[in-house]
């Protein structure tokens, strides 16, 4: 079975504070890819990264980096100087296509960053 | 990035009326689409796999007879919400999955309100 945490409900910070999303994951595929999703208040999700198992390599894409440990089964999500149009719901997700694996992706209960201006 | 739609985006209804909700992938052809519901400040709830030319694959709870769904295409596939009552009210979600990246795409979501 596939499982998704996010620990932190709600994230309240304010402008240009860094932040860093947790996300701890179990799956029995040795193969298997990870999303970050954001879904602002219009409600609209939004991709942002998909990181396969075994690309441990972490990603930086302007404020937005990634640090995927597979040691620790966490892919964690940091917004650097965080701004307000930062404000949304971010969803981790986990694919295991593979090896018997469900495609069905398995979501995360979310985190609710605000940030304050 | 791919784009899905998805329609309407909001739509009230009296209790006891049919809904369609129709969801298209506009640049890629989907074979698996997901039909998700949305509860206010909740993840959300995965209804059903739609694979394309075949019936679609319902989680457990929820009602095949009461949402039904057809994915006619590869492109498009469609949510009717039978009977609506008051607590079906709520935000649903569409996606179309890519491959071979098993990337989700998602449409903006119809907030449905059954008065």
């Amino acid at each position: 079975a596939q499982k998704v945490t996010q620990a932190q409900t709600e994230i309240s910070v304010v402008e240009k504070e860094d932040v860093t999303l947790d996300c701890v994951y179990e799956t029995r595929d040795t193969t298997y890819y990870l999303f970050w999703y954001k879904q602002p208040p219009s409600g609209e999700l939004v991709f942002l990264i998909r990181r396969n198992s075994f690309d441990e390599q972490n990603e930086i894409s302007g404020r937005y980096s990634w640090n995927f440990q597979k040691s620790t089964s966490s892919f964690n999500f940091t917004i650097t100087a965080s701004q307000v149009v930062d404000s949304a719901v971010y969803f981790c997700a986990l694919t295991a296509p593979w090896s018997g694996g469900s495609y069905i992706p398995t979501f995360g209960r979310g985190t609710s960053l605000i940030v304050h201006p | 990035g791919a784009v899905v739609s998805q329609h309407p985006s909001w739509v009230i209804c009296k209790s006891g009326t049919s809904v369609k909700i129709e969801c298209r992938s506009l640049d890629f052809q989907a074979t698996t689409m997901f039909w998700y519901r949305q509860f206010p400040k909740q993840s959300l709830m995965l209804m059903a796999t739609s694979n394309e030319g075949s019936k679609a694959t319902y989680e457990q709870g929820v009602e095949k007879d009461k949402f039904l769904i057809n994915h006619a295409s590869l492109t498009l596939s469609t949510l009717t919400v039978t009977s609506a009552h008051p607590e079906d009210s709520s935000f649903y979600i569409c996606s179309a999955q890519a491959e071979p990246s098993y990337e989700q795409y998602f449409g903006p979501g119809t907030r449905l309100t059954v008065t």
